[in-house]
């Protein structure tokens, strides 16, 4: 199957250091636009910033621009989140979107099953 | 504040017909932009309900539908059924921000 899988839960203390991951299967990975969608408890889905895995091309939502990084390594077909490091407010469940073949400015036709991080004293 | 605005809260009976509204700006849904639709049901990823304003992907029903005028953009959903309680949420790109914009999302009850 088509399918976006993401790395496991994760609890974290603020300050620590954290990188998750995205891997496509069954499709040209290197192709697609990956995007990370962020929702915070209870909340609606945030857009953080997206990337081209073919070249490794990013664009950040101004509100996450410095917060996070987002990489790909085309050789594995996997795309990171990464944080330096995370604040409590960073605890949410992150997903990873594949955007459809009409590019960035268009919808998300696949989605991950969601990573949440936990960041707690 | 979500760049796309939609109303937190919609309920109808099964059987029954409901809208959603979508409402974005010049610089997104108005500037062309195409608007896309997902549910999300508890405790579940996201799923593309409706894609280009009004194209379904394989799979989803027809009772749902999408349409786009000026600025704003609607999800239609007929012939209510319990398993539609869930999260909608509408999506476009906007042009200032050069990214990806949802509305705040829309919790659909069925009474």
């Amino acid at each position: 199957d088509v399918q976006l899988v993401q790395s496991g839960a994760e609890v974290k203390k603020p300050g620590e250091s954290l990188k998750i991951s995205c891997q496509g299967f069954h499709y040209s990975f290197t192709t697609f636009y990956i995007g990370w969608v962020r929702q915070m408890p209870g909340k609606g889905l945030e857009w953080m910033g997206v990337i081209y895995p073919g070249d490794s091309y990013s664009r950040y939502s101004p509100s996450f621009q410095g917060q996070v990084t987002i990489s790909a390594d085309k050789s594995i077909n996997t795309a990171y989140l990464q944080w330096s490091s995370l604040k409590a407010s960073d605890s949410a469940i992150y997903y990873c979107a594949r955007h459809t073949d009409y590019g960035s400015r268009d919808g998300f036709d696949l989605w991950g099953q969601g990573t949440v991080v936990t960041v707690s004293s | 504040q979500s760049v796309l605005t939609q109303p937190p809260s919609v309920s109808g009976a099964p059987g029954q017909r409901v809208t959603i509204s979508c409402t974005g700006n010049s610089s997104n849904i108005g500037a062309g932009y195409a608007a896309h639709w997902y549910q999300q049901l508890p405790g579940t990823a996201p799923r593309l309900l409706i894609y280009g304003n009004n194209h379904r992907p394989s799979g989803v029903p027809d009772r749902f539908s999408g349409s786009k005028s000026g600025t704003s953009a609607s999800l239609a959903i007929s012939g209510l059924q319990a398993d539609d309680e869930a999260d909608y949420y509408c999506q476009s790109y906007d042009d200032r921000l050069s990214g990806s914009v949802f509305g705040g999302g829309t919790k659909l009850t069925v009474l």
